[in-house]
């Protein structure tokens, strides 16, 4: 079972608007992290979120954390081509050395 | 620095044969991770293992046997492959304080038919 579950599914919009994705899960965790795949290449690293932190920034990202409504949201400003991608939560959790995905946001950027 | 890195990249299989997944990571990181990807889909976890000597299962351990003899090489075995084995498997590493972001090789195919 995934403990991530991420809205929407797919997302399409124009380059230079924002794409806002949520991510919504089960259990306590320790941290939250969102990955970045580009199409059939491996996973990247993006941004954590500790569980005692309500929202951060990583230049245009920024992300916030819920964690009475378990709940989290990447928003991607200025879009660009090249942010074009897959993007997936994922929790780890209070009791464990691993991470648990979502089963991500396809994300397509217009030029 | 090539982080972390996987072999082969691609394979294709025959039903009831067998092989081995070579991950390496050259960032002295003690957790590694085998996860596997079904189209369209997020990523879910095979077995990991937090050091040397250890392994543990994960979400979907069944049909994969795994290694970690060595504290940079991690090995996936697929005894008998079945159809249902094909995907695109994912190897990550992390270290076992703070910052805990994984890093990923990038991927192998697999396909058995």
């Amino acid at each position: 079972s995934q403990q991530g579950e991420e809205d929407p599914q797919a997302l399409s919009i124009q380059e230079g608007e924002n794409a806002t994705m949520n991510c919504s899960y089960k259990t306590s965790i320790n941290n939250l992290q969102w990955y970045r795949q580009n199409s059939g290449r491996g996973l990247v690293h993006l941004i954590l979120i500790r569980s005692n932190e309500r929202e951060k920034h990583s230049g245009r990202l920024r992300v916030t954390l819920d964690t009475s409504k378990k709940s989290s949201s990447l928003l991607i400003t200025a879009s660009r081509a090249a942010d074009t991608a897959s993007y997936f939560c994922a929790t780890d959790e209070a009791a464990g050395n691993k991470l648990t995905f979502g089963g991500g946001t396809r994300v397509l950027v217009k030029p | 620095n090539a982080g972390v890195t996987q072999t082969p990249k691609f394979r294709v299989l025959k039903t009831g044969q067998s092989m081995t997944l070579l991950c390496a990571q050259d960032m002295n990181h003690e957790y590694m991770y085998w996860y596997r990807q079904d189209p369209g889909m997020g990523l879910r976890l095979i077995h990991y293992s937090v050091g040397e000597g250890t392994t543990a299962k994960g979400e979907v351990p069944d049909g994969y046997n795994v290694s970690r003899l060595k504290k940079q090489n991690f090995l996936l075995g697929l005894e008998s492959a079945a159809p249902s084995q094909t995907s695109v498997y994912f190897c990550a590493s992390r270290r076992n304080r703070g910052p805990y972001e994984q890093y990923f090789g990038p991927g192998t195919r697999l396909t058995v038919t």
